[in-house]
């Protein structure tokens, strides 16, 4: 499984737009690179999937250049209730049965 | 449809005693995933049955952790002898079959397990 390497927490204000970018140097041709939230006392959230490119959905956007060998996610215009733990994934989708591996995740403040 | 559901959310135990706790999958999910995260970390895979089948349980501690996932009724992670250590909320997740262009699993609350 792929190892992922991103900032341990950042800080933003409400309206502004935040980018997190994740590390994952030996990623394998069959990874995906999925991003997950979780709230405090919640259980984690799919937020976006993506293998190359871009990906965009009503929740974020996900940037993946040519090489793969890193990947940003994108919080357009974050309130406060955006305040989380986000979660960079890296392994094969697969068919169900596709076992997470969490690593320690970015803990954005969204402050006011 | 409602989602994973987990019960109790929160249990207490004392060193020694047994922790059982319960997970009903998604409507029409036949995956269930157990995940265990200590405070300050990532999640990290413990089990993933299908019904009546344990298909990976590398995450597993050898001894004292057991899941099931019965025909009918809800999945359960059963904690043996339970030791300060395994104090932790557990997540439960679920997912289809599927063939979909996009894999994800949905989790529950979780279950917050004290030990005293």
């Amino acid at each position: 499984l792929a190892k992922t390497t991103q900032p341990i927490s950042m800080d933003s204000y409400e309206g502004q737009e935040v980018n997190i970018t994740c590390s994952h140097n030996n990623i394998a041709t069959n990874d995906y690179i999925t991003w997950y939230q979780q709230f405090p006392s919640q259980g984690p959230r799919f937020i976006i999937q993506g293998y190359k490119t871009k990906v965009t959905n009503e929740v974020a956007s996900l940037f993946i250049p040519a090489d793969r060998k890193s990947s940003t996610l994108s919080l357009p215009r974050v309130s406060l209730s955006d305040t989380a733990v986000y979660y960079c994934l890296v392994g094969d989708r697969g068919a169900a049965g596709n076992k997470l591996t969490f690593g320690g995740g970015t803990r954005v403040l969204v402050k006011p | 449809n409602a989602g994973v559901m987990q019960n109790p959310r929160h249990l207490v135990r004392r060193r020694g005693q047994e922790a059982r706790l319960r997970c009903s999958p998604m409507k029409g999910h036949s995956h269930v995933y157990w995940y265990r995260q200590l405070p300050e970390e990532g999640l990290k895979f413990m089990v993933y049955l299908q019904k009546e089948n344990i298909i990976d349980e590398s995450g597993m501690p050898k001894e004292r952790f057991s899941a099931e996932f019965p025909k009918e009724g809800p999945s359960i992670l059963r904690i043996q002898q339970v030791v300060r250590g395994d104090s932790a909320a557990y997540f439960c997740a679920s997912s289809p079959d599927t063939s979909l262009p996009v894999h994800e699993q949905y989790f529950g609350p979780g279950t917050r397990l004290t030990v005293t």
